[in-house]
């Protein structure tokens, strides 16, 4: 079963705007994490937040975590065409025999406008 | 040097036949996964292998048949393929620690069944 889910489903801004997407999970969680996946391509990482912080950045991406309500944001500053893509949120957690299991949200297709 | 590769990239093949998809990680990860990513683009976990061993199976059916000669392979076999099993089929790995399961990608493997 799928964990996270992300909203918007789809997201068209202009360049040099902001983008925010939002994911909600189900379970506890050791951590989250965004991905972005090209067309056509593989998942790339972006970026892990574990449970007990609450704000991560790295360079234009800022990732927030509440835990109480189980959610989580990606948000996009001054966008590029580059950033055109689909974004997944993750959550990983620990399970038999110290495995983890990375569980994925069903993702934001990201449209950036010229 | 490709992180995570897995081969081949496209594949074709007629209902009923077998079929097998090898993938192969360079990263020393323990822990290797094989997902499957729907026309819609949902991204299911299929299996986690944790140092050859199997430790999470998300009710594939059985005709999915992961096989790990070591912990950097992790090849995925089909048998008696159906057409419902037609998507795009990604390979990862991580390090399987419970506060660091950032996972790298391969590249994906679409297989079409006609």
């Amino acid at each position: 079963s799928q964990q996270g889910e992300e909203d918007p489903q789809a997201l068209s801004i202009q360049e040099g705007e902001n983008a925010t997407m939002n994911c909600s999970y189900k379970t506890s969680i050791n951590n989250l994490q965004w991905y972005r996946q090209n067309s056509g391509r593989g998942l790339v990482h972006l970026i892990l937040i574990r449970s007990n912080e609450r704000e991560k950045h790295s360079g234009r991406l800022r990732v927030t975590l509440d835990t109480s309500k189980k959610s989580s944001s990606l948000l996009i500053t001054a966008s590029r065409a580059a950033d055109t893509a689909s974004y997944f949120c993750a959550t990983g957690s620990a399970g038999y025999s110290s495995a983890s299991k990375i569980i994925f949200g069903s993702g934001t297709r990201l449209s950036i406008r010229p | 040097d490709t992180a995570v590769s897995q081969t081949p990239k496209y594949l074709v093949t007629q209902m009923g036949n077998d079929k097998s998809i090898k993938c192969e990680q360079n990263l020393g990860h323990d822990t290797m996964y094989w997902y499957k990513q729907d026309s819609k683009k949902f991204l299911k976990i299929m299996f986690s292998y944790n140092n050859k061993e199997l430790i999470i199976n998300e009710t594939v059916p059985n005709r999915f048949s992961p096989k790990s000669p070591d912990k950097a392979h992790l090849n995925l076999h089909i048998n008696s393929l159906e057409l419902g099993d037609s998507a795009v089929y990604f390979c990862a790995s991580s390090t399987g620690g419970t506060m660091n399961t950032e996972a790298f990608f391969g590249q994906g493997t679409r297989l079409t069944v006609v």
